[in-house]
């Protein structure tokens, strides 16, 4: 079993439609949760970090936690096509080690 | 220069070439990490010098050979590669502190795109 599953897609939906986005993972020890967004040929950049259980919301961006089931999703209200990237989920527990999953390429149509 | 930043940003190499890739990061960071992205793939971590210290994954291949000669730059050197071991090499920072809980936030430098033939 993966760490760290995470569907990689591809998922396409129209502009302005909300993208759900999330990922599973086996290790109870993963204390800080993040998403990161990666444009083709850039290195990923972090887009939302969540300490433990619940939610928190970035302008149109909203990161969920739920610990009990091991469950991490994003979510992406009035998707834009400068949203089109690959989103990657990230966890890590009190030291440096990130665990990553697979990414999951979004393309938003105009 | 700010951020992290990689050279070259492509490279093609045969299977007996011996090249190098460059990383270095402009953020005060004490620690330097090398991925490795393959398609499809979660990132792999290969190596990480944290207090200068390094860390390893144990199943990275020997033909990998991480450099460290200060806080702020990072060396991946290659030799003798195989054509699996195309894909995107990746370089990171972080500020970590021992025994503190810290955000540790990663930033990513834009990757080296490498081919083996």
């Amino acid at each position: 079993q993966k760490e760290v599953e995470q569907d990689p897609g591809p998922l396409s939906v129209p502009e302005g439609a909300i993208v759900s986005l999330n990922c599973t993972y086996s290790n109870s020890a993963f204390q800080y949760f993040m998403w990161y967004r990666q444009y083709s040929r850039k290195g990923p950049e972090l887009l939302m970090y969540t300490y433990s259980s619940g939610n928190k919301e970035d302008g149109r961006f909203t990161a969920q936690v739920d610990k009990s089931s091991k469950y991490i999703s994003l979510f992406i209200r009035d998707s834009q096509p400068s949203d089109s990237a690959t989103y990657l989920c990230a966890m890590r527990r009190d030291d440096y080690k990130l665990s990553f999953g697979a990414g999951t390429t979004v393309t938003v149509r105009a | 220069e700010t951020g992290v930043t990689q050279t070259p940003r492509h490279l093609v190499m045969g299977m007996t070439n011996k090249k190098s890739l460059k990383c270095e990061q402009h953020l005060g960071h004490n620690a330097m990490y090398w991925y490795k992205q393959s398609a499809k793939k979660p990132l792999e971590l290969m190596f990480v010098y944290n207090f200068k210290e390094q860390t390893e994954n144990n199943s990275v291949p020997s033909r990998f050979s991480p450099e460290c000669p200060n806080s702020s730059h990072l060396f991946l050197h290659l030799h003798t590669l195989q054509p699996e071991d195309s894909a995107l090499y990746l370089c990171a920072s972080s500020q970590e502190a021992s025994g503190v809980n810290v955000r540790g936030e990663q930033f990513f430098g834009p990757g080296t795109r490498l081919t083996v033939l």
